[in-house]
């Protein structure tokens, strides 16, 4: 089983609105990564979590809240986001930590958020 | 920092051999992916290489050279399904993978 699993696959929401997307993962992968892409650009990294630690955050605004509740488990709660937030936000899995010999990422389908 | 280039767009023909160059500049380098992204869907990991020289998977390969900065993916046999986008990644010493913008690869019959 090589799969992420990101629920909701699309969540429309408003700048006052309160929603969390939700990943999942079972193959074991003690790292965890949160990233947001725009039509026709890379993912751009947002949080890690290695060992249910979050060990990298790319200077994220306040608005995105991570937490990782086990090790299977990543959630991203979002509150008062804007606009511009609307992009497709994908999750990864990787056996080992960001620079550890097992860091081939796996990635689920991505939740579609759009900010009205 | 990191800088990384690709090109933006390729257009090859079904049956043909491709080649999708990506080129960086990194301090520390550790590392190099290739992932294949279609519209609308993740990411899926196809190689990855780490000391000079050529990966074969299959139809896929992917070269790279440390002292040149300079990888690339290879394609052979097209097919029309092979259309997506083919995003080179580079691992840092500090662990992290920053993504280039992705090649948009077009199979015509």
């Amino acid at each position: 089983d090589t799969e992420v699993t990101q629920t909701p696959k699309h969540l429309v929401m408003g700048m006052t609105n309160k929603k969390s997307l939700k990943c999942e993962q079972h193959m074991g992968h003690r790292a965890m990564y949160w990233y947001k892409q725009k039509a026709k650009k890379p993912p751009e990294l947002m949080f890690v979590y290695s060992y249910e630690k979050l060990s990298i955050n790319e200077s994220v605004p306040s608005r995105f809240s991570p937490e990782c509740p086990n090790s299977s488990l990543l959630n991203l709660h979002l509150h008062a986001l804007q606009p511009e937030d609307s992009a497709l936000y994908l999750c990864a899995s990787s056996q080992t930590p960001p620079g550890g010999g097992g860091d081939i990422q796996y990635f689920g389908a991505g939740t579609r958020l759009s900010v009205l | 920092g990191q800088n990384i280039d690709q090109p933006t767009e390729m257009t090859a023909t079904e049956g043909a051999i491709v080649q999708i160059n990506c080129t960086y500049q990194t301090s520390g380098f550790n590392g190099l992916f290739w992932y294949q992204q279609h519209a609308g869907e993740a990411p899926t990991f196809l190689s990855y290489n780490v000391l000079d020289g050529l990966e074969e998977k299959g139809r896929f390969s992917s070269f790279l050279s440390r002292s040149k900065g300079y990888s690339y993916l290879l394609l052979k046999e097209l097919q029309m399904k092979d259309s997506a986008s083919y995003l080179c990644a580079v691992r840092a010493n500090a662990g992290k993978s920053t993504f280039g913008d992705g090649t948009t690869l077009t199979v015509k019959p």
